[in-house]
């Protein structure tokens, strides 16, 4: 199975600040990699896919790159909704699905 | 609205069964392949099971494969999750997700979950 390593596993930023968040796959897994956030007692939601291509209604502050092994995530400039937990998941061997661990942003 | 509604969870016993439903509106739900995700208390998210738009493909995690069985039901819209021989590692909240039946094979859509306990 393809394993996904995301890095940091928590964060602390303050409002306004600009964040990276790091995933990192066992094998190369083209752009296939999708980005989600989940907030405590809702289900994810899907931000970016192809590694770099902004979900419909997501703002531009949210941007993601990478190609093969390595990923990120970047939030240009947080906002006080941005407070969450992100995955990111690997769609390469569908339908056999793996996320990262995730990432827990809070507020500094 | 595209939507999807959980349902069937609770509390059972270990070596007990349930079964989750998923209720799809919005979408021409046969033109989607369906996945359950689930996760524990605390922890992230794993993917449990596939289900292609027609059923011809499903899938399993080797963690529940021989226990669970996914289905599907397009007259009605509605996607199951059968749960057998119920393990205290199962309890989580269960999430239906839908994926376009072509490439690119990304979550776009989740269900709000249901909670399934296994506790004696």
């Amino acid at each position: 199975a393809i394993r996904m390593t995301q890095s940091p596993s928590s964060l602390s930023a303050s409002t306004g600040d600009r964040v990276t968040i790091t995933c990192r796959a066992s094998q190369g897994i083209s752009s296939y990699l999708a980005w989600y956030q989940q907030k405590p007692g809702k289900a994810p939601k899907l931000l970016i896919y192809a590694a770099s291509t902004l979900q419909s209604g997501v703002p531009s502050r949210f941007s993601g790159s990478g190609s093969g092994t390595d990923f990120t995530l970047t939030i240009s400039c947080l906002q006080s909704e941005d407070f969450a937990t992100y995955y990111c998941q690997q769609y390469y061997s569908y339908p056999r699905y793996t996320f990262g661990q995730g990432t827990k942003l809070e507020i500094k | 609205e595209v939507q999807l509604v959980e349902s069937g969870g609770g509390l059972v016993k270990p070596g007990g069964s349930l079964r989750l439903s998923c209720a799809a509106s919005g979408f021409t739900f046969s033109s989607y392949s369906m996945n359950w995700v689930r996760q524990a208390p605390g922890k992230g998210l794993e993917w449990v099971s596939s289900i292609s738009s027609s059923s011809s493909y499903i899938y399993y995690a080797d963690s529940v494969k021989g226990r669970f069985t996914i289905s599907r039901d397009n007259a009605k819209n509605s996607l199951y999750l059968q749960m057998n021989s119920l393990r205290a590692e199962d309890t989580a909240v269960y999430y239906c997700a839908r994926v376009l039946d072509s490439d690119p094979y990304y979550m776009d859509v989740w269900g709000k979950g249901t909670t399934v306990t296994v506790s004696s």
